[in-house]
């Protein structure tokens, strides 16, 4: 059974910095691009970021360009998000998710529950 | 970056009833990478079509995509009472990989 567990979330500061990370078990973890997508309180679901298999490439919506870094360690079969400078409209519910076509542009086919994120002072 | 366009807004039907839910795109979503998700309140989206017309694993075939270039549709034939949800489209062919911002089926 594909099971994605996120963690790391919680209350921050403005300006300061956060990492999430998203345990993946049930699948070969290796063989799959992973993304995030947030969804504010009562909003809609955004994409934040895709890396591919092997963590060669990724991508950012550009909104978190230069301040998240997405990640992965294979060997753990975990993916990372690591936030930097965070404002309050980063403030959301963060999913981890398995893209389940072949390389970072697909479709995310099973998700995690969620990390939530609050950047207040 | 491509803008995906859902309507209605909200959609009301009763149970039985046929749902056709529309996603435009800004610009041609290349090889129809499209995908549908359904969300209930306080759980996690689901994949229900990929590729534009794809049912994804364990996915009822009362649940249908279809469209091509800028427009999209996602078709339940026969509401069921758990069908009751928000839909959101993503194109998945360009980065970013963008959402539109939902269609609401609400019961009526």
């Amino acid at each position: 059974e594909v099971q994605l567990l996120e963690s790391g979330g919680g209350l921050i500061q403005p300006g300061g910095s956060l990492r999430l990370s998203c345990a993946a078990s049930g699948f070969i973890f290796n063989k799959y691009a992973m993304t995030w997508v947030r969804q504010a309180p009562g909003k809609g679901l955004e994409w934040v970021s895709v890396i591919s298999d092997s963590g060669g490439s990724t991508f950012y919506t550009a909104s978190v360009k230069g301040r998240f870094t997405i990640s992965r360690d294979n060997s753990r079969n975990t993916l990372f998000l690591q936030m930097s400078s965070l404002r309050a409209e980063d403030s959301a519910i963060y999913y981890c998710a398995r893209n389940g076509g072949v390389g970072p542009f697909s479709a995310a086919d099973f998700w995690g529950q969620g990390a939530l994120v609050t950047v207040s002072s | 970056e491509v803008v995906l366009t859902q309507s209605p807004g909200t959609l009301s039907l009763s149970p039985g009833e046929r749902a056709t839910l529309s996603c435009r795109a800004s610009q041609s979503v290349s090889n129809a990478y499209l995908a549908w998700y359904q969300q209930k309140p306080g759980q996690a989206p689901r994949l229900l079509i990929f590729d534009a017309s794809s049912r994804a694993t364990g996915i009822p075939d009362r649940f249908s995509g279809s469209g091509s270039g800028t427009d999209f549709t996602l078709t339940i034939s026969r509401l069921e009472p758990e069908d009751f949800a928000v839909y959101y489209c993503q194109q998945c062919g360009h980065s970013p990989l963008t959402f539109g911002g939902g269609t609401k089926v609400e019961i009526k």
